[in-house]
């Protein structure tokens, strides 16, 4: 039972267009949104997040929006650098109850961004 | 500030042998998280303590999977006996306490069983 989904396994854009990813969550409990990054050998590192509250987020070049009523989120990454070449996971977490505090992850997207 | 760190980086065994994966997170994090990377289903949790107790241990796939945490600075992932479709990147992750309070992983150990 996969509560995040991440649908596309990969995306290639071109060095200062805009990365489009995105995110489909199924558990309407989920009230916590985040984005981490990885590189190769090492382990995730958070980008960005988003509350429940909200509908988009931003930091430099990174905004995330949250549409609650389709359960979808996405991050836009304007522009795209090849430093950010890396893959991009989505999780989320509920508040309260047995879950609390437990951060469930999607499959990952592959982002290459070519100079 | 060292970051959570996990040993071994890359382990090869065979199936059947017994492996453990240890973890020392962050000094004054409370929470610490046992994740493994697949292709198929990205990052699984698979326990999570809050405060050295085994919050949620639901994702642990089977009885041969094992994890303590007998103080705030050290956790082991032990799978005994180690099969192939264990392999797999695990990767263990700590944060100070709440909820909205981002992950922080170590670089992973890369698990094979042959």
């Amino acid at each position: 039972d996969q509560q995040v989904k991440q649908n596309s396994p990969s995306l290639s854009v071109q060095e200062g267009r805009i990365s489009i990813l995105n995110c489909d969550y199924t558990n309407s409990m989920f009230d916590y949104f985040l984005w981490y990054k990885k590189y190769p050998a090492e382990g995730p590192t958070f980008l960005i997040s988003i509350s429940s509250i909200k509908d988009k987020n931003e930091d430099g070049r990174f905004t995330v929006f949250l549409n609650k009523s389709a359960k979808h989120l996405s991050l836009h990454i304007v522009p795209s650098q090849p430093g950010d070449s890396a893959v991009y996971f989505c999780a989320a977490s509920a508040r309260g109850g047995t879950s609390y505090g437990k951060l469930t992850f999607g499959q990952g997207t592959i982002l290459t961004v070519h100079p | 500030d060292a970051g959570v760190i996990q040993s071994p980086r890359h382990e090869v065994t065979e199936m059947g042998q017994e492996v453990t994966l240890r973890c020392k997170p962050i000094s004054g994090h409370n929470s610490l998280f046992w994740y493994r990377q697949t292709m198929m289903r990205g990052l699984e949790l698979l326990i999570y303590f809050n405060n050295n107790v085994p919050i949620d241990d639901s994702g642990m796939p089977e009885d041969r999977f094992s994890a303590k945490m007998p103080n705030a600075s050290f956790s082991t992932l032990k799978i005994q006996p180690s099969e192939p479709r264990d392999s797999a990147v695990y990767f263990c992750a700590s944060r100070q306490g709440q909820q909205n309070s981002p992950l922080h992983f170590g670089n992973g150990t890369r698990l094979t069983v042959t």
